[in-house]
């Protein structure tokens, strides 16, 4: 199984609001990312996550938290976002950091923010 | 700067061999060369990788130039399924822990 999840699909929320997006791997993968990516750009890398601890944030705004609970799970929190940030958020894993692994996206949450 | 530079689109008739180019003229002795597609509506997922040798996999063959500034992803026989952006990636040695995505060229296939 090489998949891996995301949820929502679809996300709608006001600036105000706080929500979180869900990504899920059971391939055993110690090593989890978040991109970003605006329509017609190609995805940018937020943040990455080794054996569950935080190894490198891109300079994301702290209205973007993200959480790793577990090495299945990586989660992505919301508080206070503005339009701009609207985007498709992807999730990927991979088998670890610090090799040449493939990194397997999943099919992203697209988060409208009005 | 994600210091590979390819055309912004191309076009291929189905059932014929697709050549993509990639340029990463700055490439040092220990970058690997890797490609990722993203179908519409999708995540990426992986085409292939290589370092110095040409590499085949099921899906595509990875040329890389004997000085290794540029590289060229073949798909064999392309069907509309090939549809899509192709990104080319420089990771260094130690890892691909930081993919970072230039602007790609987008595949149109022609029935």
């Amino acid at each position: 199984d090489t998949e891996v999840t995301q949820t929502p699909k679809h996300l709608v929320m006001g600036m105000t609001n706080k929500k979180s997006l869900k990504c899920e791997q059971h391939m055993g993968h110690r090593a989890m990312y978040w991109y970003k990516q605006k329509a017609k750009k190609p995805p940018e890398l937020m943040f990455v996550y080794s054996y569950e601890k935080l190894s490198i944030n891109e300079s994301v705004p702290s209205r973007f938290s993200p959480e790793c609970p577990n090495s299945s799970l990586l989660n992505l929190h919301l508080h206070a976002l503005q339009p701009e940030d609207s985007a498709l958020y992807l999730c990927a894993s991979s088998q670890d950091l610090y090799s040449q692994e493939t990194q397997y996206f999943g099919p992203g949450t697209r988060l409208l923010v009005l | 700067d994600a210091k590979t530079t390819q055309p912004n689109s191309m076009e291929s008739n189905e059932e014929e061999p697709v050549h993509l180019p990639c340029n990463h003229s700055t490439i040092s002795g220990t970058d690997y060369i890797h490609w990722y597609r993203q179908l519409p509506s999708q995540g990426p997922e992986y085409v292939i990788h290589g370092l110095t040798s040409n590499v085949n996999n099921r899906m595509a063959s990875l040329a890389i130039a004997e000085d290794r500034k540029s590289s060229t992803l073949i798909l064999h026989r392309a069907t509309l399924r090939d549809a899509a952006v192709y990104y080319c990636i420089r990771t260094p040695n130690f890892g691909n822990e930081k993919l970072t995505f230039g602007t790609g060229t987008r595949l149109t296939i022609i029935p």
